[in-house]
């Protein structure tokens, strides 16, 4: 039921642009998207809702494909603060349990 | 409105004690989840519980872990005979009824260090 990230590393240069894929073998309601930085607590970023929109905020967006039962983030001119592990949870099946993929770290050097 | 509290933020056992990790929920939230995560590795579901009621627990380990979320007080985990093991980051996360498609808040996590 944990859903697959994708890549596992991305090292970047800031300006430059990135992108997180997360897909489930299982039906998605929602999917979740966190960033945890090193020795601190995940913070959220956006939720997406199955027959939502794309959404975003700043740099950072978010879509979802609920036909392939997948999720993609953007994170677009990155910035040093956007170094961190990304994770991407989901609610297969609407089980009201949130699992939590493996992350993505993403590291963006000057 | 407080965060999501756990306490306490280190916790230092011997092999054979037990632990007690603690867990307030921000304001208004029914539903507590626990995680745990080791070195580089990632949010590991552990337990789902709704006060005075745990809806699911299918990623604890059969023996010496319990959960509980009492109607009064904080949520708690509890390591009975604890191994080398059970040394990681134990976070638990708070959201309001109903959970699908809400928001979880993390706390800052317990680590427990057990020697």
């Amino acid at each position: 039921q944990q859903p697959v990230q994708s890549p596992q590393a991305v090292i970047l240069r800031e300006g430059e642009d990135a992108v997180i894929n997360c897909s489930s073998s299982k039906a998605l309601y929602s999917v979740h998207w966190y960033r945890q930085k090193h020795g601190e607590a995940p913070v959220f970023l956006m939720i997406l809702l199955k027959g939502g929109e794309q959404k975003g905020h700043d740099k950072i967006s978010a879509s979802f494909n609920e036909k392939k039962q997948q999720s993609s983030l953007y994170l677009t001119a990155s910035q040093l603060s956007y170094s961190g592990t990304y994770f991407c949870g989901t609610e297969p099946g609407g089980s009201e349990k949130l699992v939590f993929g493996k992350g993505t770290k993403l590291t963006v050097n000057p | 409105n407080a965060g999501v509290m756990q306490n306490p933020r280190h916790l230092v056992r011997r092999r054979g004690q037990e632990a007690r990790l603690r867990c307030s929920p921000m304001k208004g939230h029914s539903h507590v989840y626990w995680y745990r995560q080791l070195p580089e590795e990632g949010l590991k579901f552990m337990v789902y519980l709704q006060k005075e009621n745990i809806i699911d627990e299918s990623g604890m380990p059969k023996e010496r872990f319990s959960a509980e979320f009492p109607k009064e007080g904080p949520s708690i985990l509890r390591i009975q005979q604890v191994v080398r093991g059970d040394s990681a980051a134990y976070f638990c996360a708070s959201s309001p009824p109903p959970r699908v498609n809400t928001e979880a808040f993390f706390g800052q996590g317990t680590r427990l260090t057990v020697v």
